[in-house]
């Protein structure tokens, strides 16, 4: 069985410009999350989906962060302008549900590096 | 302010020794616990949990302790093997139907030593 999928794996930037990052999860799994891992910390939950629909997106910086799961399968995590502050590894999870005993399954991260 | 906590950024230990990994909390609403594994350039795997109902909880030679009074949690490895070197994160979350959301600790570096 596929893992959870994510593109790009390294991605370089200068400030202020766009980038994008892409999520496709495990097939069934309807729980979708969008973590940040800054180094040497553990990851921070951005948004979370449930199908399409975002249900806890309170940790999400709306001013510069967006994210959307159409079709309630693929999702992407859009920033846009970057900053300095925001290179870090985008991690993609999801889950079979959201009951506390389905398990979350992380991918292997998009790093981004904000020059 | 950290809500759970990994005071022991790293840990070494000898090959077929007992690795102790140490993880505590501050939020009493915390209910259920989990432990990740990481290794570079993969994302973290789950490797175990436990319910605030319970103290202990095995699987195969990891065993997750929980102090509730003492909002203290451990995993220990028995015996260590040069493959369990990772990265290991303690997590928690509040049991509250639909509104699971894990904090994450910042980490323990395992280096077992063959």
């Amino acid at each position: 069985e596929a893992g959870v999928v994510q593109s790009p794996r390294y991605k370089i930037i200068e400030k202020k410009q766009p980038v994008a990052f892409w999520c496709n999860p495990i097939s069934g799994h309807n729980t979708l999350y969008w973590y940040l891992q800054n180094l040497g910390q553990g990851p921070e939950l951005l948004i979370r989906y449930e199908n399409e629909e975002a249900v806890d997106d309170s940790q999400l910086p709306k001013d510069r962060f967006s994210a959307e799961r159409l079709k309630g399968v693929d999702s992407t995590l859009k920033i846009q302008p970057a900053e300095l502050g925001d290179s870090a590894v985008y991690l993609c999870a999801s889950s079979l549900g959201r009951a506390l005993t389905d398990t979350q399954y992380f991918g292997p991260g998009t790093r981004l590096t904000v020059l | 302010d950290q809500q759970v906590k990994q005071n022991s950024p790293s840990l070494s230990v000898q090959e077929g020794r007992i690795s102790i990994l140490n993880c505590d909390y501050t939020n009493s609403m915390f209910d259920y616990f989990l432990w990740y594994k990481k290794y570079p350039a993969e994302g973290p795997t789950f490797l175990i949990s436990i319910s605030s109902i319970k103290d202990k909880n095995e699987d195969g030679r990891f065993t997750v302790f929980l102090n509730k009074s003492a909002k203290h949690l451990s995993l220990h490895i028995v015996p260590s093997q040069p493959g369990d070197s990772a990265v290991y994160f303690c997590a928690a979350t509040p049991v509250v139907a639909g509104s699971y959301q894990l904090t994450f600790g910042k980490g323990t570096k395992l280096s077992v030593i063959p």
